[in-house]
């Protein structure tokens, strides 16, 4: 059965400052890995989607790379703001399309 | 506007009373989902469809029940809730199951309480 974790398990920086987010799984013979970000009391927004085959994506100030071999995934993100605190959760889509959550990082970002 | 809706939004009930979550999605995605999120648990998968009439359980499927008779369709049925299914009920959908290119879009939660 596949598992997720996801550390540190919260995160407070002070405002600019560059981090890294880490998420690993167990079982490599994934499909894709999707980083979402869930505010307090909201639904969750789809950041960045690796597929199996990818190394990394970026989108703005955010990078995500994939590691499938050693079951890891990191999201960067660069120059954070205020804004970027929430709860970041990684999910990974494995084998009978079966999709695994972690339990989630949540970031704070200090002004 | 592209979206997956849910309703009710906030639901309390009493146990064993039968309910229902309706999922709809506008974006003829083939794959529709539900989880629930628990604090210290996370999302968990509860049921997932890969097409029309194609179901299949997740991790929790234990007291749920779906039904997928249209492709923009994907109710949650609980036919006896207990408290222990308190929880914060996600659908999502995705263009396509198979694959690895497909990133799924999440609606905005259900809040079920059970008492």
């Amino acid at each position: 059965k596949q598992e997720v974790t996801q550390i540190p398990a919260a995160l407070s920086v002070p405002e600019g400052e560059n981090l890294v987010l880490n998420c690993s799984f167990t079982d490599s013979a994934i499909y894709n890995l999707q980083w979402f970000r869930q505010d307090p009391g909201k639904g969750l927004t789809s950041l960045l989607l690796i597929q199996s085959s990818q190394r990394e994506q970026t989108s703005g100030r955010l990078n995500a790379s994939l590691d499938k071999s050693s079951g890891r995934s990191t999201l960067y993100i660069a120059a954070s703001q205020p804004g970027d605190s929430a709860t970041y959760l990684c999910a990974v889509k494995g084998g009978y399309q079966k999709v695994t959550f972690g339990i989630g990082t949540k970031l704070q970002v200090i002004p | 506007e592209a979206q997956v809706t849910q309703n009710p939004r906030y639901l309390i009930t009493v146990t064993g009373k039968k309910l229902t979550v309706t999922c709809s999605q506008n974006m003829n995605h083939e794959y529709m989902s539900w989880y629930r999120q628990d604090p210290g648990l996370g999302l968990r998968q509860i049921y997932y469809s890969m097409n029309v009439e194609v179901t299949d359980k997740g991790d929790v499927p234990e007291g749920y029940k779906v039904s997928r008779k249209e492709k923009r369709n994907f109710p949650l049925i609980l036919e006896s809730p207990s408290p222990n299914q308190t929880s914060l009920y996600f659908c999502a959908s995705s263009l396509s199951g198979t694959g690895s290119g497909y990133e799924q879009y999440f609606g905005p939660g259900t809040r079920l309480t059970v008492t």
